[in-house]
């Protein structure tokens, strides 16, 4: 398995610009999150999912959209890009509830 | 709760000492806890759980502690070494939803040699 991958590892953004970040896991697992972590802070949630086809709000999902078509995928979508978003963003996934969440390597996002 | 704008609080401890990390949690009703280990520039990666009916868990050099009375929790490193410098997270479900699972803001962890 190669676990939790996230795609690009970089990128630079212009602001007013749009991206996806790509999120997949080969787990088999029903819940997938998206934190950012900003320098020095912990880690805030954007948008999770319970399984394909149903995502909610985290605690920070202003500025950002997902989707989850398939259980393997849930990629993070930003549009209009702001400053506010440089971040390093993690996708993560889990198989229940009460089980430990895998990460993904993080994707570092600059906004210029 | 939020904690928000505040920067990682730091522990600093001299190799071969052994380390404790501490943790609040907010919802009494939690019954699972996980503390995460984030190397820089890596994602977090499990280190060791506890349900909440018990009270300690061993693993390999780590201990965690989970006192309900007074909803805390705690990280113990056994002889620590300059590879557990790192960014100590634990997690649990937060009230609105046992499918979502927040972090603590975390305590980095400095060795000195």
């Amino acid at each position: 398995n190669a676990g939790v991958t996230q795609t690009p590892k970089f990128r630079i953004l212009k602001i007013g610009q749009s991206m996806t970040l790509q999120c997949a896991q080969d787990m088999n697992h029903n819940y997938m999150y998206w934190y950012r972590q900003d320098p020095g802070m912990g880690l805030k949630l954007i948008y999770y999912s319970v399984g394909a086809g149903i995502t909610d709000k985290g605690e920070v999902p202003n500025g950002y959209n997902v989707s989850r078509s398939t259980t393997e995928d849930f990629p993070l979508r930003l549009e209009l890009a702001a400053p506010s978003q440089t971040s390093v963003y993690f996708c993560a996934s889990r198989i229940g509830l009460n089980t430990e969440a895998f990460f993904g390597q993080g994707t570092r996002l600059t906004v210029v | 709760g939020e904690s928000v704008g505040l920067h990682l609080p730091t522990l600093s401890v001299q190799e071969g000492d052994n380390s404790i990390i501490n943790c609040a949690y907010s919802n009494s009703a939690s019954d699972y806890f996980i503390w995460y280990k984030q190397e820089s520039g890596k994602g977090p990666q499990f280190i060791i759980d506890i349900r909440s009916n018990m009270d300690k868990r061993q693993g390999q050099r780590v201990t965690v502690l989970l006192n309900k009375t007074v909803k805390h929790l705690s990280l113990q490193i056994a002889a620590t070494q300059p590879g557990d410098s790192a960014v100590y997270f634990c997690a649990e479900p937060r009230p609105g939803g046992y499918q979502k699972v927040t972090f603590g803001t975390g305590t980095k962890l400095q060795v000195i040699p």
